[in-house]
């Protein structure tokens, strides 16, 4: 059971949006930042935003971030055959003194 | 360009230890913290441990705590991972990761290495 809550899967369409939500408490998500990974089976995972909204270079602005209160989204617009991958929130706990991540959701872009 | 290249990892028996090691280059290394994650196999992703750019400050998963050591030689651009006792439920792939910024966030893990596979099993 993981520390941060997320769906275990969403779908969409190519070419439509999707959002992927991330659910934690005040030891987490409330008090710090959060960031989101993109892991396509066999390769390394990305980062795709940091710092609740922030994207490191490279990763195109079809991909967004929020946070509100004890919760972070996810979005990515435009979707893609090739976005199609499990995605992950993470944080720090305070209560655990380290990083926390959430189960994964898987995307499936029908 | 930065690379990360683990290595180390292998069939173990439970109860046995292993190191695992992580070979930087593209960046200054002494500058960033870095970390360990590892995703069993069907599972999701679980941070392991971190450790702080000088190596004064690491931190560890509950599930690791006690068994698994992190430290790093700036000397020679290595991250390590010491796993002792190892359990069935430590069998994952294993990745190295370097964090985001100079400040270190331990969780902004901008480059990955490929992994490396440990399997715990009699």
């Amino acid at each position: 059971q993981s520390v941060l809550t997320q769906s275990p899967s969403v779908s969409a369409a190519p070419g439509q949006k999707v959002t992927i939500s991330c659910s934690g408490s005040s030891s987490n998500i409330g008090n710090n930042d959060v960031s989101w990974y993109q892991h396509l089976p066999g390769t390394a995972p990305k980062l795709l935003i940091y710092d609740n909204n922030k994207r490191p270079s490279g990763i195109p602005d079809r991909f967004s971030g929020s946070k509100s209160g004890t919760s972070a989204t996810l979005g990515i617009t435009g979707l893609q055959t090739g976005d199609e991958a499990d995605y992950y929130c993470g944080t720090w706990d305070r209560s655990l003194s380290g990083v926390v991540f959430g189960g994964g959701t898987k995307l499936t872009v029908l | 360009e930065v690379h990360l290249l683990e290595s180390g990892g292998g069939l173990v028996q439970p109860g046995g230890s292993l190191r695992l090691s992580c070979a930087a280059s593209g960046f200054t290394f002494s500058n960033y913290a870095m970390g360990w994650v590892r995703q069993a196999p069907g599972k999701g992703l679980e941070w392991v441990s971190s450790i702080s750019a000088s190596g004064g400050a690491t931190y560890y998963a509950d599930s690791v705590k006690g068994r698994f050591t992190i430290s790093r030689d700036n000397s020679k651009n290595t991250l390590y991972l010491q796993m002792s006792s190892l359990r069935a439920e430590d069998t994952a792939l294993y990745y190295c990761a370097k964090d985001l910024q100079v400040s270190g966030s331990y969780y902004d893990f901008d480059y990955w290495g490929q992994g490396t596979l440990v399997t715990v099993s009699s």
